[in-house]
Formats: structure tokens, sequence, C-alpha cells
């Protein structure tokens, strides 16, 4: 059973436009929802995180969205650079619990 | 500052066999969580150590240990390895209420 789902497993956008990347849930015990990045030979790094009590939260060029009747939240990355290329998780946690439920990730590609 | 280091950086193993990883969490940080990343998938929880015991565990065997060190280092131990469990283990710390930061993990080969 798939908690977390990323549907899309790529996703190509051209430097200087908006990425979007998405995420679906189905537990709706989640409260709190990250975005990691991963580079090849890397671990996953944090990006930005939103609780559930937020609809919208900022960093730089990096922007969740989230909309809890949907069960629901996107990545909005502007505008995108070379270097975000690499995958991208969507993580879920319950309650005042540490456990991450990951999505199965999508791979951006930024190019020129 | 270092980060979340983990150790050995690949491994390769036979069947049956027994294996165990080491992670040291970033300074400051006295929480340990082991995840287990197959290929194509996104990393899945094993189990957390706080204060030198099992807080959390995921769906993973009995065969899947591990073991919290007075100065927050952990170990993940995985006895009677099956080919399945080929896949890349990562370890990430926190602190109390804050973000998980991850090492590069340990890749693990079953042969």
């Amino acid at each position: 059973d798939q908690q977390v789902k990323q549907n899309s497993p790529s996703l190509s956008v051209q430097e200087g436009r908006i990425s979007i990347l998405n995420c679906d849930y189905t537990n709706s015990m989640f409260d709190y929802f990250l975005w990691y990045k991963k580079y090849p030979a890397e671990g996953p790094t944090f990006l930005i995180s939103i609780s559930s009590i937020k609809d919208k939260n900022e960093d730089g060029r990096f922007t969740v969205f989230l909309n809890k009747s949907a069960k629901h939240l996107s990545l909005h990355i502007v505008p995108s650079q070379p270097g975000d290329s690499a995958v991208y998780f969507c993580a879920a946690s319950a309650g005042n619990t540490d456990k991450l439920i990951f999505g199965t990730g999508t791979r951006l590609q930024v190019f020129p | 500052d270092a980060g979340v280091t983990q150790s050995p950086t690949h491994l390769i193993k036979t069947r049956g066999q027994q294996v165990t990883l080491r992670c040291s969490p970033k300074s400051g940080h006295d929480t340990v969580s082991w995840y287990q990343q197959a290929l194509g998938q996104g990393p899945q929880f094993i189990f957390q150590y706080y204060e030198e015991e099992e807080r959390q565990r995921g769906n993973f065997p009995d065969r899947f240990s591990g073991h919290q060190f007075p100065n927050y280092s952990s170990e993940l131990n995985v006895n009677a390895l099956l080919l399945g469990d080929s896949a890349l283990y990562l370890c990430a710390s926190s602190s109390v209420a804050g973000e998980q930061y991850f090492g590069p993990g340990t890749r693990l080969t079953v042969t």
C-alpha cells in the first residue's frame, strides 16, 4: 500500500522556467510533509517542509503548496537551474513520530 | 561540522551471511533512523533509535536489528542475508522536532 505517491517518474524543464513536482497521499493522519533532493551517490538532502496547518511555505526559489482536501502537495521551483537536476522525493509523517514515508521519486532534468 | 557519515560505502556479501553497517550522526543530533532504498523506489523506514533504545520500527523482519551507542552512533545488523536485501541503506540523524539529515548510504549487494 503506497501511502505517498509520485505519479510522474520524470520531468524535463527548460532552464529559467518553472518546475512543478506533484505528490499525493492517502493517509489523513499525515500532518507534516517534506521534499528531499537526491543526487547520484549521495544521500537525500532536505529542501523544504510544510505543516498541515499551512497551505504554503516558501524558501527562495522553492515553494511547497499543500491542499489537504485533495491530499495533494506540490513543489514549485522558479526559476529552474541546471543544478536542480536530481531525483526529488516527497515524504510525510504523522503526529510526533519521525518515521518518514517516502514516495518513489521524480527525476527532474533541467536543460539549457 | 561533519554531517552524517556511514561506513562502509560499498559491501558485497553472500546469501546467508551477516552484515553490520555503521552510522555517525551529525553533531548535536541524538536520534538515528535507518532506511532501505531499493532500486527505483523511495527509502523505506526500518527503525529509529533514541537514547540507545529502538523507538519505532517499520515493517521489516527480525533479521534486521540495530544498536545505538552512548555517543549516539548506530549500527544496523542484518542476519541470514537474502538476495532481496540488496539495496542502498541510508542512515538519517535528527534532534528533537528537527528535520532528518541523511548520510551518503551504504550500497549492499547480496550474491
